[in-house]
């Protein structure tokens, strides 16, 4: 079992450049959630699909942000036209999807706008 | 609203010492609680979880917790502390009676002293 994967570990992006990070959830798992963990505001829940469908989006900053899960195998985070504040570390995690699952938390991809 | 509140940014201890570090939550109804570690450069790893029931519950390397809804706290112990404990402890608590997003405390910093 590798554990959920994530694409790239680290990214450096220019500002007002696009930035597209990658999700393999644990085979199996039909939940999968992003967050994104910054020094100043800490963890914060960005979006979450199950069974690839978006359930809640209510962390995802309306403007530049948006996910997708094309397949049960991967999620994709695209933040357009990237910003410094944009700065952070991007958890993406999965779990088996009913209420007593705990989620599996990937390495995280660190992501830098100049 | 429901929130975790985390009141102690670093503790320090020494190897052999106990430990608790504490979490005190906002939730309307039965929340379900987490413990998650972050080791340096690592993603999160889940320490231990509540679901209602036993309001102690074991997590792994001898990491415990205790529920307590009239304090509305889930303080989590250790009783001897090893130099590998060094790491981040962040408390969660899951909306909608688990199975959804977590939303996390800013996190304890324990530094382990020989």
């Amino acid at each position: 079992n590798a554990g959920v994967i994530q694409t790239p570990r680290h990214k450096v992006t220019g500002k007002g450049q696009e930035a597209t990070l990658w999700c393999e959830p644990i085979s199996g798992h039909s939940a999968v959630f992003w967050y994104r963990q910054t020094i100043v505001q800490g963890l914060e829940f960005l979006t979450y699909f199950r069974n690839q469908a978006p359930i809640d989006d209510s962390g995802m900053p309306k403007e530049r942000f948006s996910a997708q899960m094309p397949n049960q195998s991967h999620s994709t985070l695209k933040i357009q036209s990237t910003q410094p504040q944009d700065s952070a570390v991007y958890l993406c995690a999965s779990s088996l999807g009913g209420n007593y699952a705990e989620q599996f938390f990937g390495p995280g991809t660190r992501l830098t706008v100049l | 609203a429901q929130s975790v509140t985390q009141p102690d940014a670093r503790v320090t201890v020494s190897e052999g010492a106990s430990l608790q570090l504490r979490c005190k939550y906002s939730y309307f109804g039965t929340p379900y609680l987490f413990w998650y570690v972050q080791y340096p450069r690592q993603g999160l790893q889940l320490l231990l979880k509540y679901y209602p029931g036993d309001p102690v519950v074991q997590g792994v390397n001898g990491f415990e917790a205790e529920f307590s809804k009239s304090n509305s706290s889930f303080h989590l112990r250790k009783a001897s502390v090893h130099w590998s404990d060094w790491a981040v402890y962040f408390c969660a608590v899951s909306l909608y009676q688990g199975g959804r997003a977590l939303i996390f405390g800013t996190g304890t910093t324990v530094s382990v002293s020989p």
